[in-house]
């Protein structure tokens, strides 16, 4: 069974610029969540979707940062603008409707801001 | 306050040792409790569930006291392929919601040498 799968897997940017992230989860999952995991710390929950709505986003911030999953399956976090305190990896990850606490996680995307 | 707390370490240990980790987490609407394990540069896995009677998975032993909020892990018998990071992990489900979400710990560096 083909795991998470995230791109890019490296993303060096400039402060002020733009980024985008992509995810496809497993098969047959229904809820795909978005994390931040910042050297030193663990993943903390940006956004989480439940086929294509949004069940909890009140980590994220909203001013910079927008994800979609519009058809409910694939999904893109975005950052717009990007700021120095953004760099991160950037990870997904995907449940079943009734496993939610069993996630399974992407590679993630190791995002640099200089 | 965050909602789980976790010492970061490291522990350094040899192999064969015995070596525990304990985590404490703080909304007592908690209501599962998990083990997560992170390989250097990797994405975290699902190592095991925790339990108030106490679960084994060979040499691992999770535990949990819900009086004092404190959850725990034994492993025994060390192996080099157990350094990793430990994530203590609490799920919480929101009044009204018949979803949760997860609470990550920062983690617990285990480095186990020959």
């Amino acid at each position: 069974e083909a795991g998470v799968a995230q791109s890019p897997r490296y993303k060096i940017i400039e402060k002020r610029q733009s980024v985008a992230f992509w995810c496809n989860p497993i098969s047959g999952h229904a809820t795909l969540y978005w994390y931040q995991q910042i050297l030193g710390q663990g993943p903390k929950l940006l956004i989480q979707f439940q086929n294509n709505g949004v069940v909890d986003d009140s980590q994220l911030p909203k001013d910079r940062f927008s994800a979609e999953r519009l058809k409910g399956v694939d999904s893109t976090l975005k950052i717009q603008p990007a700021k120095l305190e953004d760099s991160a990896v950037y990870l997904c990850a995907s449940s079943s409707i009734d496993s939610a606490y069993e996630q399974y996680f992407g590679p993630g995307t190791r995002l640099t801001v200089t | 306050r965050k909602e789980v707390e976790q010492d970061p370490g490291p522990f350094n240990v040899p192999e064969g040792a015995t070596v525990a980790f304990n985590c404490t987490y703080s909304n007592s609407a908690s209501q599962s409790f998990f083990w997560y394990r992170q390989d250097c540069r990797k994405e975290p896995k699902l190592l095991m569930s925790v339990y108030s009677s106490g679960n084994e998975d060979g040499r691992f032993t999770a535990q949990l006291n819900r009086a004092s909020q404190y959850i725990s892990l034994l492993i025994r018998d060390s192996k080099l392929s157990d350094s990793a990071t430990y994530l203590c992990v609490v799920n919480i489900r929101a009044r009204g919601s018949t979803l949760g979400r997860l609470y990550f710990g920062r983690g617990t560096q285990l480095t186990v040498w020959p």
